[in-house]
């Protein structure tokens, strides 16, 4: 069955370093995701992106924060100089069409750990 | 602003009864409401998604209602098994034309055998 993957599955950098996770959607679907789980809190929404620009993003998302579908496979977040706060589990999602209310599939996520 | 509560302590049953599982929202209307189960460091898996104008969606062994009215939903597990043992997530989405998802805590269920 196909899966969304991120990579890396674990990534430690120090803070004020950029930092690139990166995800592969499920290949025939149009619409992703960036969320953010801190440690023992609630998956937090950080930005969709749909036809190849951002369809909503929320107030995390500021201008440390980017997305980019470089090619017709990965989808990847960028952010520019982390702080220690940005540390927590990144999940991307994916979902089949173009209809948002269509099952989201996450991926298993990249834990990142800011020092 | 908007509020979305499930219940922050575990909900210990045994093994093939009902568990029922509580989403509350203030000052949301949400266009649908979806429920997704999350293992310890995994990503969140989806369930059941119901919408607005509907009261009840069912899929095998679960059952989710949505009241509009009193603003909630329940999520309902029957013939639990110890399988189901994990955290349970509600989000609300696309209410007011955005269509931001907004997740809850969760509630962690421990089916005992």
């Amino acid at each position: 069955e196909p899966e969304v993957t991120q990579t890396p599955s674990h990534q430690v950098t120090q803070m004020g370093q950029e930092v690139i996770l990166r995800c592969v959607p499920i290949s025939n679907h149009l619409y992703f995701y960036w969320y953010r789980q801190i440690l023992g809190q609630k998956v937090e929404f950080l930005v969709s992106f749909y036809n190849n620009e951002i369809s909503e993003k929320s107030e995390i998302f500021d201008d440390q924060f980017s997305v980019e579908r470089p090619d017709g496979s990965n989808f990847t977040l960028k952010i520019r100089s982390t702080k220690l706060e940005d540390s927590a589990m990144y999940f991307c999602a994916s979902v089949k069409g173009s209809d948002r209310s269509n099952e989201q599939f996450f991926g298993p996520g990249t834990r990142l750990t800011v020092l | 602003s908007q509020k979305i509560e499930q219940n922050s302590e575990a909900l210990n049953i045994q093994e093939g009864k009902t568990a029922t599982l509580t989403c509350n929202y203030t000052n949301y209307s949400p266009a649908y409401l979806q429920w997704y189960r999350q293992d310890p460091g995994r990503g969140p898996v989806f369930l059941l998604l119901i919408r607005e104008n509907e009261k009840e969606k069912r899929k095998e062994r679960l059952k989710v209602t949505f009241d509009t009215t009193l603003k909630q939903s329940l999520f309902h597990i029957t013939a639990s098994q110890p399988a189901d043992s994990a955290t349970y997530l509600c989000a609300l989405e696309g209410g007011g034309g955005s269509y931001i998802p907004t997740f809850g805590r969760g509630t962690s269920l421990i089916v005992h055998p």
